[in-house]
């Protein structure tokens, strides 16, 4: 079966700081992969999308930035946090393109940015 | 993706059914509907989807009106950990990716 994992779980970063979010996910090959960003009582907001190694699609411009330097990693990274970055960062995979294809979701890191 | 219209919340009792309403009055034909929650502090979790035809599995059921301007997502028998966010999300072929489009869902209170 497949499973995805995100680390950090909680992260506490001073504005300014450089950041780096790491999803990996296993038993699947060529997936899509996500990243989302959840802000304190509100939506989800897609950021970043991948279908395939070294390719990103970029969905909101901001200080961040995703990679995919393997089939099954993906890595956002800022060089310099700011205060609206905290929130909660979800990475998901999808096993397609097709409308009918679900995604599924990681258990998120939690980011605070003082 | 085409709009839906979900209420803000809805409260139900244990172990009692929960009908979740869902309008998507601007679908079109080839839209997939899809359902997804969110437990408190945890990623959202996929439920169900259809396109046509009502759907069952191990966690629900979706109903989809004739017309397929809307469709409810049942529990039948909610337990306290059912208690979460609800989204109705459209999904449209044409655009790739799997895209997903989270508006603000609908908050689900269980009773005990």
């Amino acid at each position: 079966s497949q499973t995805i994992h995100q680390w950090p779980a909680t992260l506490v970063q001073p504005v300014g700081s450089p950041l780096s979010l790491e999803c990996t996910v296993e038993g699947t090959s060529n997936p899509n992969l996500y990243w989302y960003r959840q802000a304190a009582g509100r939506g989800l907001q897609l950021l970043f999308y991948s279908v395939g190694i070294g390719q990103i699609s970029s969905e909101v411009p901001q200080n961040l930035s995703a990679s995919r330097p393997q089939d099954r990693q993906f890595i956002l990274s800022s060089k310099k946090l700011l205060l609206s970055d905290s929130g909660f960062y979800l990475c998901a995979w999808g096993p397609g393109l097709a409308a009918y294809n679900e995604q599924f979701f990681g258990p998120g890191t939690r980011l605070t940015v003082l | 993706d085409a709009k839906t219209t979900q209420p803000n919340s809805m409260e139900s009792n244990e172990e009692e059914p929960v009908h979740l309403p869902c309008n998507h009055s601007t679908i079109s034909g080839t839209d997939y509907i899809h359902w997804y929650r969110q437990l408190p502090s945890q990623g959202p979790e996929y439920v169900i989807h259809g396109l046509t035809s009502n759907v069952n599995n191990r966690m629900a059921s979706l109903a989809i009106a004739e017309d397929r301007k809307s469709s409810t997502l049942i529990l039948h028998r909610a337990t306290l950990r059912d208690a979460a966010v609800y989204y109705c999300i459209l999904r449209t072929p044409s655009q790739g990716a799997q895209k997903l489009v989270f508006g603000q869902g609908t908050r689900l209170t269980i009773n005990p």
